[in-house]
């Protein structure tokens, strides 16, 4: 079963910092990978899509990229403020023949004023 | 595009009662996701539909949980009885699904149930 892991749970930076969270999954067979964000008590906003062909996304001061083979994909924040204080949720399209996204424990982040 | 629109958004209710959430989907989307999220088990999926047919409902806890998709446009996730162990944020997602799924998810904003 594919499995998804985030590290760090948590992480605190002061504002201005450029960042990277890690995403690992253990099932290289994988149509794309998403990344997302979850505000407190808020639903999930997706960030960045990248599919198993492409190596990175960037959208403004993201960028992420994919390491199919190994299993890994990294989220770089650059310049961090604090709104973009929240938690961000990697996850995983699986091919396994049905339509399911694995999702990992996410990485919540503070930057600090 | 409005996305993907759940109601409603809070919901508290006793236990024992029926609870009825409610999806509408992204227009042109053709599978639709259920998820449940609490603290201890982050999101789970419990549900999914292509075409409006239920592919995988292997995440249904138990009986009491059931889910309709009567066209493409609404879903519905229903519990009865509710319980408190219910209590959970509940997310409605859709995507465009060909065959090669190369389309992210689009989440709605969720509704927050709480069996008291």
């Amino acid at each position: 079963k594919q499995e998804v892991t985030q590290i760090p749970a948590a992480l605190s930076v002061p504002e201005g910092e450029n960042l990277v969270l890690n995403c690992s999954f253990t099932d290289s067979a994988i149509y794309n990978l998403q990344w997302f964000r979850q505000d407190p008590g808020k639903g999930l906003t997706s960030l960045l899509l990248i599919q198993s062909s492409q190596r990175e996304q960037t959208s403004g001061r993201l960028n992420a990229s994919l390491d199919k083979s190994s299993g890994r994909s990294t989220l770089y924040i650059a310049a961090s403020q604090p709104g973009d204080s929240a938690t961000y949720l990697c996850a995983v399209l699986h091919q396994t023949g049905a339509n399911n996204l694995f999702f990992g424990t996410g990485t919540r982040l503070t930057v600090i004023p | 595009d409005a996305g993907v629109i759940q109601s409603p958004r809070h919901e508290v209710t006793e236990m024992g009662q029926e609870v009825t959430l409610r999806c509408k989907p992204i227009s042109g989307h053709n599978s639709l996701f259920w998820y449940r999220q609490t603290m201890m088990r982050g999101l789970e999926l419990l549900i999914y539909f292509n075409n409006n047919v239920p592919i995988d409902d292997s995440g249904m806890p138990e009986d009491r949980f059931s889910a309709k998709m009567p066209n493409a446009s609404f879903s519905t996730l229903k519990i009865q009885p509710s319980e408190p162990r219910d209590s959970a944020v509940y997310f409605c997602a859709s995507s465009y699904y060909s065959g090669y799924p190369n389309y992210g998810y689009t989440f709605g904003s969720g509704t927050r149930l709480t069996v008291v």
